[in-house]
């Protein structure tokens, strides 16, 4: 099955700057790759996602990008605020939610 | 609208208690799920319904009862539960069952005493 590993656990930024979450996955037939965000106490929020026919996607402050080849995705966050102080998960899927695999997440503070 | 909703925010039960949680979701969706989240750790699947019929059961015990009575209402009937239960409990929903996106509501905070 697959199997996703997410770098780095946890992640302080100083306000203003970038952060950068990256994640690897192993199953080359996955084809859809979210990320989520998960704030103390509550469920998880998609906040971005990328599809294999797509390199690059941009939402504002938040980016994401895709290398098929390496099978590696990121996930990029500009001018960091505090408010992005979560816990972040990577996901991938071969093309239904039931098989939607999580990475083990990573704690970003972000400090004044 | 991506706003699943989850009834109760917080539950605290005995090992010898039933209880029911509650999930809503009034997007249309067709496909509904329940994940446990244990402390530091991702969602895990237990649950996934498809048209309002049970299509994965991901082996869990048989003191979780999944319930889907429409197709905007899960619940996940609890009895019996060990401490170790003790979780977050999230559902979530996609458009269809052939669909990957995937929204989650805020989830149960259970805890089994």
């Amino acid at each position: 099955g697959e199997n996703v590993e997410q770098h780095p656990s946890t992640l302080s930024v100083q306000e203003g700057d970038s952060a950068v979450i990256k994640c690897t996955y192993s199953d080359s037939a996955s084809n859809y790759f979210p990320w989520y965000k998960q704030e103390l106490g509550k469920g998880p929020q998609l906040i971005i996602d990328i599809r294999s026919n797509v390199g690059e996607k941009k939402d504002q402050r938040i980016a994401v990008t895709l290398n098929k080849t390496a099978k590696h995705f990121s996930l990029h966050i500009t001018e960091t605020q505090p408010e992005d102080s979560a816990v972040y998960f990577c996901a991938a899927s071969t093309g239904t939610a039931s098989k939607l695999t999580f990475g083990t997440g990573t704690r970003l503070q972000v400090t004044l | 609208d991506t706003e699943v909703t989850q009834t109760p925010k917080h539950l605290v039960m005995g090992m010898t208690n039933k209880k029911s949680l509650k999930c809503e979701q009034h997007m249309g969706h067709r496909a509904m799920y329940w994940y446990k989240q244990k402390a530091k750790k991702p969602p895990e699947l237990m649950f996934v319904y498809s048209y309002e019929k049970l299509s994965i059961n991901e082996s869990v015990p048989s003191r979780f009862s999944p319930e889907c009575p429409n197709s905007s209402l899960l619940n996940l009937h609890l009895h019996a539960l060990q401490p170790e239960d003790s979780a977050l409990y999230l559902c979530a929903s996609s458009h269809a069952p052939d669909r990957d996106e995937a929204f989650f509501g805020q989830g149960t905070r259970l805890t089994v005493v």
